[in-house]
């Protein structure tokens, strides 16, 4: 597609749900990241996938957070047992993947509401 | 760990100022330093500098970098309120990631 693309663009769901947010990355892209957003703030890393493989996960805040990459290109992040703590606008990011030129290209965010 | 620090948080002008935003940086094998607006929720990208001294330009916005002081500015002449937004400023390593400062709000009153 012409951009990143991210759904749902809002999500409302009641702690201790689980929840998916996807992301479809702009075509021809290889590197993929997601990052999280609080109010306030700037985006910060979760993860990067190149490919298939989750490159690097350390961002990730713990253990009910995990993300996908099955094909190379659609991702799915998932969170489990959702905590009102994980409410913020979620953000994918796509890039050719090439090493030390980051320039990173977003999609319009989900944002999650743990009620 | 990497860090990112922008000034002002906040700032208002009205509409013809111009203005000058500010990032500083302390980033392990620091390769790039990237610009973006944010407008309700998608960072839209402006610029990215890797060289030291060489201005970057689009129209009102113009950015350069100072790797000597670690640090970048971003400029916009003859502000319209269309360019009130929060304007991040990110740093790349040698690795993938990009690490944000927490942005400046600018608001630009008619």
């Amino acid at each position: 597609g012409a951009g990143v693309s991210q759904t749902p663009s809002n999500k409302v769901t009641e702690k201790g749900k689980y929840v998916e947010l996807r992301c479809d990355p702009i075509s021809g892209h290889t590197a993929l990241y997601w990052y999280r957003q609080s109010l306030g703030q700037g985006p910060e890393f979760l993860i990067y996938f190149q490919g298939t493989g989750a490159a690097d996960d350390s961002g990730l805040p713990n253990d009910r957070f995990f993300a996908v990459r099955p094909e190379g290109s659609v991702s799915t992040l998932k969170i489990q047992r959702t905590e009102r703590g994980d409410s913020a606008v979620y953000l994918c990011a796509s890039s050719l993947g090439l090493a030390g030129l980051n320039e990173q290209f977003f999609g319009p965010g989900t944002r999650l509401t743990v009620l | 760990e990497d860090k990112v620090v922008q000034s002002p948080l906040s700032l208002v002008v009205h509409e013809g100022d111009t203005v000058t935003l500010n990032c500083s940086y302390e980033v392990t094998n620091f390769r790039s330093l990237l610009w973006y607006k944010q407008e309700k929720k998608a960072p839209t990208f402006l610029f990215m500098l890797t060289s030291s001294g060489i201005e970057k330009k689009s129209g009102r916005l113009s950015s350069i970098l100072d790797k000597k002081e670690l640090s970048s500015i971003l400029n916009i002449t003859a502000t319209q309120t269309g360019d009130s937004a929060i304007y991040l400023c990110a740093c790349g390593g040698s690795n993938y990631k990009l690490t944000f400062g927490k942005g400046t709000l600018l608001t630009v009153n008619p």
